[in-house]
């Protein structure tokens, strides 16, 4: 199993631009999630899903948009990149929620907004 | 409002040295408790876990005892080695709900052989 994998690793946009990260699980999680790590912060959460279809807001969702059409692909969509947006993004997948389910992160996406 | 606390870092260590990294919370209700860890060029790994007062988690030689009256769950190890150099990230979970883990700032671990 490649277990989370995002793409691309590092990627520069200037402001106004437009990018998709892609993240993608083949352990057949239902539960997947999108988190952006700013330097000297702990991770928050952006977008999560709990099955293909459904998507829902988590704390910081702003200038953000998920889809979630297959079970394995969750990718995050920034429309209008904003220097605000600099940070580094995680994706995770986990195979249900509850405290005895791990999260599984992907290597991260280090994103600059210029 | 939930939050997670831990040592500021960067930390550095000689291997063999006994390691501690703080984390205090805050939390409605009773919490689930984690650590994470990044190696370099790698995504968060969870590396331990406690879900209830009093419990320990441990790992790979770490440990963490989730304590209630001082909400606390420091990190420690007895005898650190160079491929312990990492981010640990201390994290809690309030109920089942699949957006309400918080993470803490992470703490820079880099062990000197």
């Amino acid at each position: 199993n490649a277990g989370v994998t995002q793409t691309p690793k590092f990627r520069i946009l200037k402001i106004g631009q437009s990018m998709t990260l892609q993240c993608t699980q083949d352990m057949n999680h239902n539960y997947m999630y999108w988190y952006r790590q700013d330097p000297g912060m702990g991770l928050k959460l952006i977008y999560y899903s709990v099955g293909a279809g459904i998507t829902d807001k988590g704390e910081v969702p702003n200038g953000y948009n998920v889809s979630r059409s297959t079970t394995e692909d969750f990718p995050l969509r920034l429309e209008l990149a904003a220097p605000s947006q600099t940070s580094v993004y995680f994706c995770a997948s986990s195979p249900g929620q509850g405290p005895d389910n791990e999260q599984f992160f992907g290597p991260g996406t280090r994103l600059t907004v210029l | 409002g939930n939050s997670v606390t831990q040592m500021e870092g960067p930390v550095t260590l000689s291997e063999e040295a006994f390691l501690t990294i703080n984390c205090t919370y805050t939390a409605t209700g009773y919490p689930s408790l984690f650590w994470y860890v990044q190696y370099p060029g790698e995504g968060l790994q969870l590396l331990l876990k406690a879900t209830k007062a009093d419990d320990k988690g441990s790992n790979k030689g770490f440990e963490a005892t989730y304590r209630k009256e001082t909400t606390s769950f420091h990190l420690e190890k007895g005898s650190v080695q160079v491929s312990d150099s990492a981010v640990y990230f201390c994290a809690l979970r309030v109920g089942s709900s699949a957006s309400k883990i918080i993470f803490g700032s992470g703490t820079r671990l880099s062990i000197r052989p």
